[in-house]
């Protein structure tokens, strides 16, 4: 596509409910990121995947979150067990893979957890 | 570590005005990358500007001018005869030898008519 597609836009899901995030980057991108944002916040890094592999997950915050790129492009990122603190937008973010160049940003999922 | 700090939470301009948005980094990697990014209320990041660190030259975009001073540790943001549609959160970032990116918490720009 044009641009980077997360969906769905919006999630509302009870505590304790499982969820799925769904990000299609721009297509022949290699890299993909995903950031979590808080209100008034700048976004917080999660996970990097090159390729099919997540390059540095040095940002999921516990064992509940978790994210798949099984074939390079499409990525899911689950969360099990959800708390009301994982409310935030979840941010997707795509680019060519070289460091030097700038990431592309879908919308964003904004997941409410009641 | 590394940081980036806007200490501008909010500014209010009327338009017309003129308009500087501050960026401070803090990073040990003698290579780095900087970047701005909009965010106007609709919530999706527009990329706006990336800079190297071993490139110092400032650089004007139409209404856009950015001024990167490796001495003091700043990429600052300036807007000029700013316009409604310049009114979102602006956010600055760094990315180091690896890939994150660290941002700043953003400065919400309001230009009022």
């Amino acid at each position: 596509g044009a641009g980077v597609s997360q969906t769905p836009s919006n999630k509302v899901t009870e505590k304790g409910k499982y969820v799925e995030l769904r990000c299609d980057p721009i297509s022949g991108h290699t890299a993909l990121y995903w950031y979590r944002q808080s209100l008034g916040q700048g976004p917080e890094f999660l996970i990097y995947f090159q390729g099919t592999g997540a390059a540095d997950d040095s940002g999921l915050p516990n064992d509940r979150f978790f994210a798949v790129r099984p074939e390079g492009s499409v990525s899911t990122l689950k969360i099990q067990r959800t708390e009301r603190g994982d409310s935030a937008v979840y941010l997707c973010a795509s680019s060519s893979g070289q460091k030097n160049t700038e990431a592309f940003f879908g919308q964003g999922t904004r997941l409410t957890v009641v | 570590a590394q940081k980036v700090t806007q200490a501008q939470t909010e500014i209010s301009v009327v338009e017309k005005e003129d308009v500087t948005l501050d960026c401070v980094y803090e990073t040990r990697d003698t290579t780095y990358y900087l970047f701005w990014y909009k965010q106007p209320p609709s919530g999706e990041l527009v990329f706006l500007i990336r800079r190297n660190s071993f490139d110092e030259q400032n650089e004007i975009s139409g209404r856009y001018s950015w001024n990167f001073q490796k001495s003091t540790s700043s990429f600052n943001f300036t807007i000029t005869a700013s316009q409604v549609v310049d009114s979102a959160v602006y956010f600055c970032a760094l990315k180091g030898s690896n890939y994150q990116l660290i941002w700043g918490a953003g400065t919400k720009l309001i230009i009022k008519p």
